[in-house]
């Protein structure tokens, strides 16, 4: 079992334009959050996914972030207009429930700079 | 909403010895979960020990002990005869019995000195 993976691992936007950061969750692993943490800082929730449904998105910027899970492929977290701000890294973790008494697995982040 | 704080931004502690990392909490839920995670240069998290709270008794993994003081809403770490590789920054972090998401704390840098 690979684990999480993310990628890329480092990714690199200029001001106004978008990022796409990928997470493949373990194999069997259904449920997905999408995690921010800004530098010398914890992490920040910012989404919870099931397969093709968005379950909690209490965490999101209101506007230029969104998120999916598709049936077939990765989850992606999409930032739209980038700006310095959002230079961080974005963490994903997932489970095979959703249940508190499920351990969940963290992938190693994509570290996102804004120039 | 629930807090976690981490008052220690940074601690060291010499190799073998044993070193205490502080977390608190603020919370109104009677039923949660608790966890310390690791993280080390490579940025992956490690979830390195957890403790529900209607355990009375500390979890322990290994070198890795907690107090879990669930009146105080404190969760402190204990790290025994600490080595190079323990060497990371440590998160705190609660979840909701009926929630998803982790609350982290703001972390604490440890560093071993050999």
């Amino acid at each position: 079992n690979a684990g999480v993976m993310q990628n890329p691992r480092h990714l690199v936007r200029r001001r106004g334009q978008e990022a796409r950061l990928r997470c493949s969750p373990m194999k069997g692993h259904s449920h997905v959050y999408w995690y921010r943490q800004l530098p010398e800082e914890g992490l920040k929730f910012m989404v919870y996914l099931q397969k093709e449904n968005i379950i909690d998105e209490s965490g999101m910027p209101k506007e230029r972030f969104s998120a999916e899970f598709p049936k077939e492929g990765p989850s992606i977290l999409r930032i739209q207009q980038v700006v310095r701000g959002d230079s961080a890294a974005y963490f994903c973790a997932s489970s095979p429930r959703d249940n508190p008494r499920e351990k969940l697995f963290f992938g190693s982040g994509t570290q996102l700079s804004v120039l | 909403a629930q807090t976690v704080t981490q008052s220690q931004p940074e601690m060291s502690v010499q190799e073998a010895e044993t070193v205490t990392l502080s977390c608190t909490y603020d919370t109104s839920e009677s039923d949660y979960y608790l966890f310390w995670y690791k993280q080390p240069p490579s940025r992956q998290m490690i979830l390195v020990i957890r403790q529900e709270a209607y355990k009375q008794q500390n979890a322990t993994e290994n070198r890795f002990s907690v107090n879990f003081q669930k009146a105080a809403k404190s969760f402190s770490l204990k790290i025994s005869d600490s080595q190079l590789g323990d060497a990371a920054m440590y998160f705190c972090a609660y979840r909701s019995e009926g929630a998803q998401k982790l609350v982290f704390g703001q972390g604490t840098r440890l560093t071993i000195n050999p």
